[in-house]
């Protein structure tokens, strides 16, 4: 069975500091696609990135960045330098056969100015 | 218009009504899903849709009837609700990875905010 874990249910920062979300994974597939999504209080999921399970490079884009680590089963995300507008509920989720997605809870993230 | 689109965006129905939530993709993809998204629960997966045929139902009551008319279109019909279905319900596509199990990439829309009283 798959199971994503975020264990932070709400994250609360002062604008310009720094965040990180923890993600924890559970699968028995050997090859699998890990997800980041942002939901902004509009309500869309919005798309971050997707990882496959044999690329653990980390990965930078702008303000965000990304550390997969295999061994630990986390897929953890990084705000640098955080902006109001980044406020959000973010999730991350597992990609598995069948095309289903398994979401973890989402972290709430709360950038005051 | 791009992306996915919902409609409506907002809906209040009583009990005893009968209302539909329209979904469509305009990314050429070949697979589309409905989900649920309430307060007390993570997202749920309602229904997978690929090429026009449901692939999965997860265990949905049958109160809410979904219909996937061609890819680009995805509606779900809702009768005789009960308050605890208020809920956010969020409507996705994919372009189906074929051989690569999982990574799927969805693409949500806006979403439906339904309160049912």
């Amino acid at each position: 069975a798959q199971k994503v874990t975020q264990a932070q249910t709400e994250i609360s920062v002062v604008e310009k500091e720094d965040v990180t979300l923890d993600c924890v994974y559970e699968t028995r597939d050997t090859t699998y696609y890990l997800f980041w999504y942002k939901q902004p209080p509009s309500g869309e999921l919005v798309f971050l990135i997707r990882r496959n399970s044999f690329d653990e490079q980390n990965e930078i884009s702008g303000r965000y960045s990304w550390n997969f680590q295999k061994s630990t089963s986390s897929f953890n995300f990084t705000i640098t330098a955080s902006q109001v507008v980044d406020s959000a509920v973010y999730f991350c989720a597992l990609g598995a056969a069948g095309n289903k997605l398994t979401f973890g809870g989402g972290t709430r993230v709360l950038v005051k100015p | 218009e791009t992306g996915v689109t919902q409609t409506p965006r907002h809906l209040v129905m009583g009990m005893t009504n009968k209302k539909s939530l329209k979904c469509e993709q305009h990314l050429g993809h070949n697979a589309m899903y409905w989900y649920k998204q309430s307060a007390k629960k993570p997202l749920e997966l309602m229904f997978v849709y690929n090429f026009k045929e449901q692939t999965e139902n997860n265990s949905v009551p049958s109160r809410f009837s979904p219909e996937c008319p061609n890819s680009s279109h995805l509606f779900l019909h809702l009768h005789t609700l009960q308050p605890e279905d208020s809920a956010l319900y969020l409507c996705a596509s994919s372009r189906l990875a074929g051989a690569r199990p999982g990574a799927d990439t969805q693409y949500f829309g806006p979403g439906t905010r339904l309160t049912v009283l």
